[in-house]
């Protein structure tokens, strides 16, 4: 079975970074882009960036351009995304999911719950 | 950046009743509509691909239609499971955004 296991939730403190994992299992980790999208509380759907993890290749949605950065690690097929000088408006579920040469989301994580606060 | 508009942003239904939701993109975007389904407190969930292709293991009850710049996705038979908030996304451009979603509930 396809799994996206992602790392437990997070309080931050504003300014502060974070690193939230998505360990890949039942498929091919390199033929599949993972993604990270951001739901904060009671509101929709956001797309962050995707990594490639054949090519270690990333896109960034503009927003977020100079704040995130995202990697892998093929030998233990987890992709990371890592945000700085956290915001409270940073305070969101993160989902990562995968999707194969389009952006069609078909396998979703369960989502760490970050909040950011003092 | 593409903005995707979706309609209506509620509704209440019963059982078996048919229900229709509209996307519309603010430019022209083909058939890169993806269509998911959030359950609360779960991930969102694949419906529909393409705008009008039907992930598989997904009830047939469920499709998807339109290209270019409006979409339609319906449930011919609403059932109790099918209640939560369904999203359409744009994958033409980056940030492959997503409509603000619809919330469906039972009557």
């Amino acid at each position: 079975q396809v799994h996206l296991v992602q790392s437990g939730a997070e309080v931050k403190n504003p300014g502060a970074s974070l690193k939230v994992s998505c360990k890949a299992s039942g498929y091919s980790f390199s033929d599949y882009y993972i993604h990270w999208v951001r739901q904060a509380p009671g509101q929709g759907l956001e797309w962050v960036g995707w990594v490639n993890p054949d090519s270690g290749g990333t896109r960034y949605a503009e927003k977020f351009q100079g704040r995130v950065t995202m990697t892998r690690d093929t030998s233990t097929k987890t992709a990371y995304m890592e945000l700085s000088r956290l915001r409270s408006d940073d305070t969101a579920v993160y989902y990562c999911a995968r999707s194969h040469v389009v952006v069609t989301l078909d396998v979703w994580g369960q989502g760490t719950l970050v909040t950011v606060s003092s | 950046d593409i903005q995707m508009t979706q309609s209506p942003s509620s509704l209440s239904a019963s059982v078996g009743d048919r229900v229709t939701i509209t996307c519309q993109a603010s430019q022209g975007i083909s058939n890169y509509l993806n269509w998911y389904q959030q359950k609360p407190g779960t991930a969102p969930k694949l419906l529909i691909y393409d705008a009008s292709n039907l992930e598989t293991g997904v009830p047939s009850r469920f499709s998807g239609s339109g290209s270019g710049t409006d979409f339609t996705f319906t449930i011919s038979s609403l059932q109790p499971e099918d209640i939560g908030t369904y999203y359409c996304q744009e994958y033409d451009k980056s940030p492959f955004t997503f409509g603000p979603g619809t919330k469906v509930d039972l009557k």
